[in-house]
């Protein structure tokens, strides 16, 4: 069974840093696509961030291009986000998501985590 | 890279169909077809529901169908029940970037 346990979320102040983690289980880690996928309050999903198996390979949403960064520990099946110069608007559920993957086109989001709340607020 | 267009929200009574529509462009949703339904409850994590347009997941009823036509692509579910009263949202995989509709709220 797929399990991904994210952590790391908190409160912070505006222009400030955060690290989340997320913990997988039940699947090869390793070659398996990964991303972030947030949810501000009241408001629909947006993609974040995602990365290929090995770590080479990583996109980003334009809001969050530059500030933030997609990582990987493939020995400690382990995906991270480290958020800099964090905003008001970037307070949001973060998720973890297992993306599926096939013939280099990533097509779905096959499981999810249960979140972790993110908030920006001085 | 603008979101899907989907309904704000949609109704019906229980035994009822609905269908919820996703609409994008001639890159994105009419380009591949790698599109994909999650639904969520109140408080919930998403829950994939179909992908690549029309495939189901083992465990989700096959009261929960998907089709596209164009630069559209629509969720039905027919057989409604209370439990499927969530949110509902599509995605479309068209390159490197994710794009999500804005999120449709069914109410059985």
């Amino acid at each position: 069974e797929v399990q991904l346990l994210e952590s790391g979320g908190g409160l912070v102040q505006p222009g400030g840093s955060l690290r989340l983690s997320c913990a997988a289980s039940g699947f090869t880690f390793s070659s398996s696509a990964m991303s972030w996928v947030r949810q501000a309050p009241g408001k629909g999903l947006e993609w974040v961030s995602s990365i290929s198996g090995s770590g080479e390979g990583t996109w980003y949403a334009d809001s969050v291009k530059g500030r933030f960064t997609i990582s990987r520990d493939n020995f400690k099946n382990t995906l991270y986000l480290q958020m800099n110069s964090l905003r008001v608007e970037d307070t949001a559920v973060y998720y973890c998501a297992l993306r599926y993957c096939s013939g280099g086109r990533c097509q779905y989001f096959q499981d999810w985590g249960q979140g972790t709340l993110v908030t920006v607020s001085s | 890279q603008s979101a899907l267009t989907q309904p704000r929200s949609v109704s019906g009574s229980p035994g009822q169909s609905v269908t919820i529509s996703c609409t994008g462009t001639s890159s994105d949703v009419g380009a591949y077809n790698y599109v994909s339904w999650y639904q969520q409850h109140p408080g919930k994590a998403p829950k994939l529901m179909i992908y690549d347009v029309i495939k189901r997941p083992s465990g989700v009823p096959d009261r929960f169908s998907g089709s596209k036509s164009g630069n559209t692509a629509s969720l039905t579910i027919s057989g409604l029940q209370a439990e499927d009263e969530a949110d509902y949202y599509c995605c479309s995989s068209p390159g490197s970037y994710v794009l999500f509709g804005g999120g449709t709220k069914l109410t059985v």
